[in-house]
């Protein structure tokens, strides 16, 4: 089974860059993996962040974006805000129906 | 502006079926270009894909769930619904309904969620 892999937490300094990433158990994640990005916190719905590796989704500041680094879909936060701080995950498209959501990683601005 | 709301029973007895309607409004379900899916989860814990339906009846299932679940689409009513059998208190969780771009595979907008307890 495939596993989406993120790191379990990340910590940044306010006005600080962090980038998160989101792999794959076998193999590299591609554009083709169509990986888009959710940002929650605690209570509220997930918002969607980033879609198809790196299209902001309406009304996402621009400090936000998506990539591919290496082998891995990334997600690139600058200029770090407090009100930052939430749990981010990743999802790819795997194809033939199926999408998998990353285990999800919990930012912490400080 | 397009918006999802889900309802149904907010508490479920072990072994019977969990069923949730997902609420569109500001839109058409029947809109070409979106797949409408639910997503759970569980609580202190991360997101888990549940399945997608297109307005044409097609579906898409998570495969570790895909024989205890149906999702249907009501394009009457604008509305889609999620059926869960033989629930456990492992299918305890925030179910969250949205809309899924079928260019992009994203999700778009999603519903606030509505918190479903199994337990007798």
């Amino acid at each position: 089974q495939t596993v989406v892999t993120q790191e379990p937490s990340f910590s940044v300094s306010p006005g600080g860059t962090v980038t998160l990433t989101c792999g794959l158990s076998s193999g590299s994640v591609s554009t083709s993996d169509y990986p888009s990005w959710y940002q929650q916190t605690p209570g509220q719905a997930p918002r969607t962040l980033i879609y198809s590796t790196n299209i902001r989704s309406s009304g996402v500041p621009d400090r936000f974006s998506g990539s591919i680094l290496g082998n891995k879909a990334a997600l690139t936060i600058t200029g770090a805000q407090a009100d930052d701080e939430s749990d981010y995950y990743c999802m790819l498209y795997l194809g033939s129906g199926i999408w998998v959501f990353g285990g999800g990683t919990k930012l912490i601005v400080l | 502006q397009l918006q999802l709301q889900e309802s149904g029973p907010g508490l479920v007895k072990p072994s019977e079926t969990l069923s949730l309607t997902c609420t569109v409004s500001g839109g058409a379900i029947s809109s070409s270009g979106y797949f409408w899916g639910w997503i759970r989860q569980p609580p202190g814990k991360g997101l888990e894909w549940i399945g997608n339906i297109y307005y044409s009846g097609t579906t898409y299932y998570n495969p570790s769930l895909k024989s205890r679940v149906t999702i249907s689409v009501d394009t009457s009513t604008n509305q889609f619904s999620l059926n869960l059998s033989s629930v456990t208190a492992a299918d305890t969780a925030v179910y969250f309904c949205a809309q899924v771009d079928t260019y992009y595979y994203g999700m778009n907008v999603w519903g606030q969620g509505t918190t479903v307890t199994v337990s007798s």
